[in-house]
């Protein structure tokens, strides 16, 4: 099955700078990478998503690009606020033994992002 | 309510009860999720139910019971539970095909004493 792995597992930044998070991803026919941001005491919310047929997508301050020879990616933040604050999970679609994917996602083990004011 | 609803919010349970974690979601999708989240392994998946059948069970320990009902309610019965398995359990949903958002609900802190 895939396996996801993402580095860092803390990052402190201060307000105003850039943050980036990487992922590396292990079954190649995964087609579908979003990111979740988990707010303390709040569900996961995604923020950003990307397809295997688009290298790279931008949104505001949140870029997140893949490559997908190497298996890996990434999530940008620029001009980091306090707000910003969380911890980012990425994720990848992944199939099941059979070959199928049903929606299913593999989850990194999550980066606390901490952006000081 | 709207989204993905999970019963109850918080939950404390001795190591001999039973109970019953509910989840609802209002999108129209066809597949629900149960994810256990704890300091140790952040996001672990659990359950899949994909069209109403179960289609994973990432070895989960059978104190751990799914039931899903229809495409909009899933259940986690749990029964003989140990403090190992206090965490805050999620529930989310999405459309059964591969390469849709994920949403969840709020989640049930679970503490077993």
């Amino acid at each position: 099955g895939e396996n996801v792995e993402q580095h860092p597992s803390t990052l402190s930044v201060q307000e105003g700078d850039s943050a980036v998070i990487k992922c590396t991803y292990s079954d190649s026919a995964s087609n579908y990478f979003p990111w979740y941001k988990q707010e303390l005491g709040k569900r996961p919310q995604l923020i950003i998503d990307i397809r295997s047929n688009v290298g790279e997508k931008k949104d505001q301050r949140i870029a997140v690009t893949l490559n997908k020879t190497a298996k890996h990616f990434s999530l940008h933040i620029t001009e980091t606020q306090p707000e910003d604050s969380a911890v980012y999970f990425c994720a990848a679609s992944g199939t099941n033994a059979g070959g199928t994917s049903y929606g299913k996602l593999t989850f990194g083990q999550g980066t606390i992002l901490t952006v000081h004011p | 309510e709207t989204g993905v609803t999970q019963t109850p919010r918080h939950l404390v349970m001795g190591m001999t009860n039973k109970k019953s974690l509910k989840c609802e979601q209002h999108l129209g999708h066809n597949a629900m999720y149960w994810y256990k989240q704890s300091a140790k392994k952040p996001l672990e998946l659990m359950f899949v139910y994909s069209l109403e059948e179960r289609v994973e069970n990432n070895s989960v320990p059978s104190r751990f019971s799914p039931e899903c009902p229809n495409s909009s309610h899933l259940f986690l019965h749990l029964h003989t539970l140990q403090p190992e398995d206090s965490a805050l359990y999620l529930c989310a949903s999405s459309q059964a095909s591969g390469g849709y958002e994920q949403y969840f609900g709020p989640g049930t802190r679970l503490t077993v004493t």
